[in-house]
């Protein structure tokens, strides 16, 4: 199957910094990607969708200022932390949307931990 | 409202039993994923399905439309089949969104 690869797999930051994490599709064209945050032992909540050369689409309570989306080719995502709290430690999981028909299928990323101290 | 129930929420069995794992859904649906999580958070697709029955190794997944429900079952289980189980679904109105269920924590003790 197709490939989703995220960077960093970990970090840890101190609070009020902010921090990048990258979602790649590595085999195919994604222009959909989506960001999820998963906290311990919960299911996993949609953040955001990323299309790929437009604005991203965030849910309900989601502050967009904080959780700073780009989707600038169709290979990647980025997902910016900005002055992280540590709150915000949770487990953030992107997945690529292969082909363009509404419901194709999702290849989801490793994951990133991010921890804020 | 768009609803996934999976059950059951934990499982435990002895390796070389034969597990099911069951979801249903509230309203219409266009596809229903299977999804397997290790303990390390990573996500893995299994199986995308909107009918019928797919197969892939010792793990078989069944969709009944009319039933508004799926199963995920898991022959001759092992060890590292141990994992938190998770269906996810394609709502019609939804567009491109998954509704995920709970998970099925799974356990397969040697």
């Amino acid at each position: 199957g197709a490939v989703v690869s995220q960077h960093p797999s970990w970090v840890i930051c101190k609070s009020g910094t902010s921090v990048k994490i990258e979602c790649r599709s590595l085999d195919f064209q994604a222009t959909t990607m989506f960001w999820y945050r998963q906290f311990p032992k919960q299911s996993l909540m949609l953040m955001a969708t990323s299309n790929e050369g437009s604005k991203a689409t965030y849910e309900q309570g989601v502050e967009k200022d904080k959780f700073l989306i780009n989707h600038a080719s169709l290979t990647l995502s980025t997902l910016t932390v900005t002055s992280a709290h540590p709150e915000d430690s949770s487990f953030y999981i992107c997945s690529a949307l292969e082909g363009a028909s509404s419901y194709n299928e999702q290849f989801f990323g490793p994951g990133t931990r991010l921890t804020v101290l | 409202k768009n609803e996934v129930e999976q059950s059951p929420q934990n499982l435990t069995a002895q390796e070389g039993e034969f597990i099911t794992i069951n979801c249903s859904y509230s309203v219409g649906i266009s596809a229903l994923h299977w999804l397997q999580q290790h303990p390390g958070g990573g996500i893995v697709s299994l199986f995308m399905l909107s009918s019928g029955k797919k197969k892939h190794g010792r793990l078989i997944a069944t969709i009944n439309i009319q039933e508004k429900h799926s199963s995920l079952h898991i022959t001759a289980s092992h060890p590292r089949d141990s994992a938190v189980y998770i269906c996810a679904v394609y709502f019609m109105d939804s567009n491109y969104q998954l509704i995920w269920g709970a998970g099925t924590k799974l356990i397969i003790k040697p």
